[in-house]
């Protein structure tokens, strides 16, 4: 059974500071891997998605990086700003139709 | 944002009554899907659905039915609620299974 894994649970970082959030998961047979953010009692919205067959894909500040044979996946967060305070969760599509999510970074960006 | 609603957005009921969720798009995405989001426990995957009138069972889907009848429609009902069934219920829908999910805003259930 796929497993994924988020380590630190909680991350509190001064603003300015350039950040990495980590992932990993146990079965290196996925379709692809996706970066969410959540807000407090919001939904999640998507940041970026790899494929399998990239090894990284980048939006504006983020970055994110899959190394599939090490099952590991690292967010990069450029500049940090205090708006990018919110949950982080990770989550990787193992075919038939799911996503399997680890149970996230909180991070906290302080002025 | 994906044109994702989710209705109600709060709901408390008691043990034993049945109740349904519903989720609406306006995408026209092929695949729709429902989570339950538990502290400790992350998003879990209930039910899911291909194409109108397929659907298949996720991880969690003991105690949960689903349908749907039109695309932009999945309902997601509870037979009977437990208090286990208390949580925060997410709808997503994505293109494709190899597609980036969108998620709705969350239903939250409570069940006394």
């Amino acid at each position: 059974k796929q497993e994924v894994t988020q380590i630190p649970a909680a991350l509190s970082v001064p603003e300015g500071e350039n950040l990495v959030l980590n992932c990993s998961f146990t079965d290196s047979a996925i379709y692809n891997l996706q970066w969410f953010r959540q807000d407090p009692g919001k939904g999640l919205t998507s940041l970026l998605l790899i494929q399998s067959s990239q090894r990284e894909q980048t939006s504006g500040r983020l970055n994110a990086s899959l190394d599939k044979s090490s099952g590991r996946s690292t967010l990069y967060i450029a500049a940090s700003q205090p708006g990018d305070s919110a949950t982080y969760l990770c989550a990787v599509n193992i075919g038939a139709r799911q996503l399997t999510f680890g149970s996230g970074t909180q991070l906290t960006v302080l002025p | 944002d994906a044109g994702i609603t989710q209705s109600p957005r709060h709901k408390v009921t008691e043990t034993g009554t049945p109740v349904t969720l519903r989720c609406h798009q306006t995408e026209n995405h092929r695949y729709m899907y429902w989570y339950r989001q538990d502290p400790g426990h992350g998003l879990r995957l209930i039910h899911y659905s291909y194409g109108v009138k397929d659907t298949d069972k996720g991880e969690v889907s003991d105690g949960y039915s689903v349908s749907r009848s039109k695309t932009e429609d999945f309902l997601l009902t509870l037979e009977s609620a437990t208090s286990s069934q208390t949580s925060v219920y997410f709808c997503a829908i994505s293109e494709s299974q190899e597609n980036t999910q969108y998620f709705g805003p969350g239903t939250r259930l409570t069940v006394l």
